[in-house]
């Protein structure tokens, strides 16, 4: 089992709709957990962290924690065209090496006009 | 500088060929990061430095990769005798101090032909 899973999609929605982005992890004690946009050519970005249970909103994007099912999500909301991009989904395991960020493959979204 | 700085952007090497990249940190930044991303990847760690001491290099994938970072401010990752398998995106990210998010770098990207 990877340590951090994310389904690579495509996931498609039209302008406007929530978009729905799901990551598990499989480091029980993981405390940190982080979303990055990655554009087709460019670096990732940091868009949002969250480090306990529950939401955090900014903007039109929320990242959920579910700390018992190992879960972390990102939901998107109003979804512009210029939101397509792939979102990737990094945690900071627990132990000696928590300086490092695992990533998943990532999920390519396309917001549809 | 305003971001991390990489360079050269693109690098097309022969196999067998040494190249060296270099990367720029967010200045103050004490945490240095090196990642490879294959495509369709997500970012795989490979070597972390707070200032000048290489704490972790467990990522690297063979004795050919080198960094170093000897003033703790500018880094260089060294591939000796470059293979095919080794072509892929060289992402460099620096953090204020261990715990926050990284920022990254725009990549090089490496073709060994």
């Amino acid at each position: 089992q990877k340590e951090v899973e994310q389904n690579s999609g495509p996931l498609s929605v039209p302008e406007g709709a929530i978009a729905s982005l799901n990551c598990t992890y499989s480091d029980r004690g993981s405390q940190s957990f982080f979303w990055y946009r990655q554009y087709s050519g460019k670096s990732p970005e940091l868009i949002m962290f969250i480090y306990s249970n529950g939401d955090k909103e900014d903007g039109r994007f929320t990242a959920q924690l579910n700390k018992a099912s190992q879960y972390v999500s990102l939901l998107i909301r109003d979804s512009q065209p210029s939101d397509s991009a792939t979102y990737l989904c990094a945690v900071k395991l627990s132990g000696g090496s928590n300086y490092k960020l695992t990533f998943g493959k990532g999920t390519l979204l396309t917001v549809n006009p | 500088g305003a971001g991390v700085s990489q360079s050269p952007r693109y690098k097309v090497a022969k196999r067998g060929q040494d190249v060296a990249l270099r990367c720029d940190p967010i200045s103050g930044h004490v945490s240095l990061f090196w990642y490879q991303q294959a495509l369709g990847q997500g970012p795989e760690f490979l070597t972390y430095f707070q200032n000048e001491a290489q704490l972790d290099k467990s990522g690297l994938p063979s004795d050919r990769f080198f960094a170093e970072r000897p003033e703790g401010s500018v880094s260089t990752l060294k591939i000796q005798r470059t293979q095919q398998e080794d072509s892929a995106v060289y992402l460099c990210a620096s953090s204020l101090r261990q715990g926050l998010g990284y920022t990254f770098g725009s990549g090089t990207r490496l073709t060994v032909v």
